[in-house]
């Protein structure tokens, strides 16, 4: 299956920085999404961004499926963005089986 | 109005005991899955169901059983619970390949 990498897994942030996060595969995926854990453990898909530039508010993905990467954006961080950031991809012909990277674990401080 | 609603939040219970956990999703959804997120916060996939069809079925022990009774409702039932069975499990729908929409998980402490 692939491998999927997450950079950095720790960040912290002032409150109004922003961001990058990044997300790099071992292998070409056709189905890539992002995932924002709350610190009460609540997943909340982001964006569902197999190739491509989507925004949504403050946040925006970029994902370059030729190169094996996708990244999201965080500008004016608050201190509600706070918690774990997970990208996940699914091969193309695989059955839906989404592989989660270990995630970025985000601190916001006031 | 919950759109993938898992019950119950916490489940704590002894070594040996079997436990069921209960998932629903109200979005018409065709495929649903369990996934184990571990002490260290890793996702894993469990199971899928489309349409009321096993159609992943990873490495997890036998103790493990879905049923899906139809399309909208996904339960785990696990035998013999043991230590290591401990984590946060959570259900998740979608449709087809799509967007992935998480329940709200069920914390497991296997004493």
């Amino acid at each position: 299956g692939i491998q999927v990498e997450q950079s950095p897994p720790d960040l912290i942030l002032q409150e109004g920085a922003n961001s990058t996060l990044r997300c790099n595969f071992s292998d070409s995926v056709n189905n890539l999404q992002w995932f924002h854990q709350n610190p009460w453990g609540q997943l909340i898909n982001l964006f569902y961004i197999p190739s491509g530039t989507k925004q949504n508010g403050r946040l925006s993905a970029t994902t370059v499926a030729t190169e094996r990467y996708s990244l999201l954006y965080i500008s004016s961080s608050q201190t509600t963005d706070s918690g774990v950031y997970f990208c996940a991809g699914a091969m193309r012909g695989s059955q839906g089986n989404l592989i989660f990277g270990k995630g970025t674990k985000l601190s916001v401080k006031p | 109005d919950t759109a993938v609603s898992q019950t119950p939040k916490y489940l704590v219970t002894q070594m040996g005991n079997d436990k069921s956990i209960k998932c629903e999703q109200n979005l018409g959804h065709d495929t649903m899955y369990w996934y184990k997120q571990d002490s260290k916060k890793f996702l894993k996939i469990m199971f899928s169901y489309n349409n009321k069809e096993l159609i992943i079925n990873e490495t997890v022990p036998n103790r493990f059983s879905p049923k899906s009774p139809d399309k909208a409702h996904l339960n785990l039932h696990i035998n013999s619970l043991e230590l290591g069975d401990s984590a946060v499990y959570f259900c998740a729908s979608s449709q087809g390949r799509e967007k992935l929409f998480f329940g709200s998980g069920t914390q497991l402490s296997v004493l």
